[in-house]
């Protein structure tokens, strides 16, 4: 069955580091990647997708990510973060065959240090 | 216009209580969706509709009742809710190309409340 998996629940980085979020997915396929984000009780936010060619893929806010097929990856990173970043991070993907069906990750909280 | 509004913000309703979510979009996507939210979950998908016909209907409670009267509304009437369904109830809309659908553009959601 397709997965998705966020290994880390919460990250805090301080205010203007670097910042890496790690997706790993389990699908046969070329996989749609997704990377959303979520403010306090706000809804879903676009950051940046994957569906074919490039595989470092440019997104708003200053994000980008880089889909690895060999490694089953979509990492989401950021040089240098900002306190508004702070927020949960959610990777999905999107089964090729029935592209209404988002798989999710647990997603990740972002904590920004001053 | 990239924008997918969820009126109300907010909803408290008792369990007798009958009430109605809205969703609309005017970036004349063909496919709209309903989700619920609990805190500090990933989304759940409990509808879809494509060209206005219900598609997908992950086995939610009929106290859930979804409705698309056209291409740029949706609605979840909601009747005899019970306390575990409180949560966050996000509306978002894509293109159809084909058999893919595009990425999904999610609305600010209802936080809903059942006492």
């Amino acid at each position: 069955a397709q997965s998705v998996t966020q290994p880390d629940i919460h990250i805090t980085v301080s205010e203007g580091a670097s910042l890496e979020l790690r997706c790993n997915y389990s699908y046969g396929a070329t996989p749609y990647l997704f990377w959303y984000v979520q403010s306090p009780g706000q809804g879903l936010q676009l950051l940046l997708k994957y569906f074919s060619g490039d595989t470092l893929v440019q997104g708003i806010k200053g994000f980008e990510a880089e889909f690895k097929r060999s490694q089953s990856s979509f990492n989401l990173r950021k040089p240098s973060v900002h306190w508004s970043d702070a927020a949960e991070y959610f990777c999905a993907v999107a089964e090729g065959d029935s592209n209404y069906q988002l798989i999710w990750g647990a997603g990740t909280k972002l904590i920004i240090k001053p | 216009d990239t924008e997918v509004t969820q009126t109300p913000k907010h909803l408290v309703m008792g369990m007798t209580n009958k009430k109605s979510l809205k969703c609309e979009q005017h970036m004349g996507h063909r496919a709209m969706y309903w989700y619920k939210q609990k805190a500090k979950k990933p989304p759940e998908l409990m509808f879809v509709y494509s060209y206005e016909k219900l598609s997908i209907n992950e086995s939610v409670p009929s106290r859930f009742s979804p409705e698309c009267p056209n291409s740029s509304l949706l609605n979840l009437h909601l009747h005899a809710l019970q306390p575990e369904d409180s949560a966050l109830y996000l509306c978002a809309s894509s293109h159809i190309q084909g058999v893919v659908n595009t990425e999904a553009f999610f609305g600010q959601g209802t936080r809903l409340t059942v006492v």
